[in-house]
């Protein structure tokens, strides 16, 4: 079973900062690697497939990068809707499909 | 509008069963994977079951396997998820979620999600 690890547990930051989340998984994944973003209360919706193309609709502040084992989705200017919780998933090795355990990303 | 309703939820006694439902609109259910993906409360997301668009190929996690069954009917437009033997540890919501798979070395993600429903294990 391939396993996500997402670091940090906690980003703390302010509106109009750059976010940066990792997500480091045990063995390649190739880009067969998605993320998502979760608010409280609401599904998760993906943000980015392939390792590093937007899915529709999402803002272009939002970008990913990497491949293989390390993976990178950065906020460039944090807006007040983008404090949520962020996992990385993938569909390399399968089943099973994996999560990583999350990134909340807070208000400081 | 492209749409997942799950319903089916509710509270059940440990090793009692349930099956939940996800009514899929919008789109041509047929054409698609489909996961049914779980939320234990304050944890992170867990891939239960998998199931091809024709339902010839389906997967379990290791922690459910034996005892859900996953299933659809593409007349319907509709996934099925049977549960048996439910534990305390499947408390969770559960949403269901739309797969657009690897398609040319490409891996699309779950790009539409259902608002999930509460299950409940607890005597």
């Amino acid at each position: 079973e391939i396993v996500l690890t997402q670091s940090p547990a906690t980003l703390s930051l302010s509106p109009g900062e750059r976010a940066t989340l990792s997500c480091r998984a045990s063995q390649s994944v190739s880009s067969y690697l998605a993320w998502y973003q979760q608010k409280s209360g609401q599904a998760p919706r993906l943000l980015i497939y392939d390792a590093s193309s937007r899915a529709t609709g999402i803002p272009a502040r939002f970008s990913g990068s990497g491949s293989g084992t390390d993976f990178t989705l950065t906020i460039s200017s944090l807006e007040p809707e983008d404090f949520a919780v962020y996992y990385c998933q993938q569909r390399s090795n399968w089943p099973p499909l994996t999560f990583g355990g999350g990134t909340k990303v807070e208000i400081k | 509008e492209v749409q997942l309703v799950e319903s089916g939820g509710g509270l059940v006694q440990p090793g009692g069963s349930l099956r939940l439902s996800c009514a899929a609109s919008g789109f041509t259910f047929s054409s698609y994977e489909m996961n049914w993906v779980r939320q234990a409360p304050g944890k992170g997301l867990e891939w239960v079951s998998y199931i091809s668009s024709s339902g010839s190929t389906i997967y379990y996690a290791d922690s459910v396997k034996g005892r859900f069954t996953i299933s659809r009917d593409n007349a319907k437009n509709s996934l099925y998820l049977q549960m048996n033997s439910l534990r305390a540890e499947d408390t969770a919501v559960y949403y269901c979620a739309r797969d657009r798979g690897t398609i040319n070395y490409y891996y699309y993600g779950m790009d539409v999600w259902g608002q999930g429903t509460t299950v409940t294990v607890s005597s």
